[in-house]
């Protein structure tokens, strides 16, 4: 069956450090892969897409990477600040039924300590 | 300026009743959805309309009926609320396969 994990519940990191996030997929043939922010009570924010045929996507502090034979994804945050707390969602897309949609890992929420 | 809005934000109602929620986007795009995210804040899509025309509809049962009015609108009719409708619904817009815009979100709570 088809499976997005995105790793840990949480995760805790200091100020100033690079955060590095996880997505793994199984049974999944993405075409693009996206990243986005969501807050407490907000709905979930664009960050970056990254196509099958790009390896890294660069944004500001922003980095992700598409393995697709590893069928993984990471998400950086360079030089990370509390304002960058928060939980972040990889969403995949989906054309099973011949239509693409996108289909969200759980997220990692993600605490930044000053 | 608000790119995706729904209205109501929170919504409180009995077992049983009929309630609506509207979307509407002001960003030109040709795709709209309705997303669920479930108290386990597990993000799953709904329903998907194209230029007005519904082209995904998961496994939702049929008390969900979403009507497009127009490009720019995608309302969400719930009938006979139950228990587990309770969750926070999400409106979005996106132009082809590209980012999605989403709405602040519906807090749905069946009491």
């Amino acid at each position: 069956s088809q499976k997005i994990e995105q790793n840990s519940e949480a995760l805790n990191i200091q100020e100033g450090k690079t955060a590095t996030l996880t997505c793994n997929y199984t049974n999944y043939s993405p075409a693009y892969l996206q990243w986005y922010r969501q807050d407490p009570g907000r709905g979930p924010v664009f960050l970056l897409l990254i196509r099958e045929n790009e390896k890294e996507k660069r944004k500001e502090r922003l980095k992700v990477t598409f393995d697709t034979t590893l069928k993984q994804s990471l998400f950086h945050i360079t030089a990370s600040q509390p304002a960058d707390s928060a939980t972040y969602l990889c969403a995949l897309d989906n054309r099973n039924s011949g239509y693409s949609t996108l289909t969200f890992g759980k997220g990692t929420m993600l605490l930044v300590s000053p | 300026d608000t790119a995706v809005s729904q209205t109501p934000k929170y919504l409180v109602t009995q077992m049983g009743n009929d309630k609506s929620i509207k979307c509407e986007q002001n960003l030109g795009h040709d795709t709209m959805y309705w997303y669920k995210q479930d108290s386990k804040k597990f993000l799953k899509i709904m329903f998907s309309y194209n230029n007005k025309e519904l082209i995904i509809n998961e496994t939702v049962p049929n008390r969900f009926s979403p009507k497009s009015p127009d490009k720019a609108h995608l309302n969400l009719h719930i009938n006979s609320l139950e228990l587990g409708d309770s969750a926070v619904y999400f409106c979005a817009s996106s132009q082809g396969t590209r980012a999605q815009f989403f709405g602040p979100g519906t807090r749905l709570t069946v009491l």
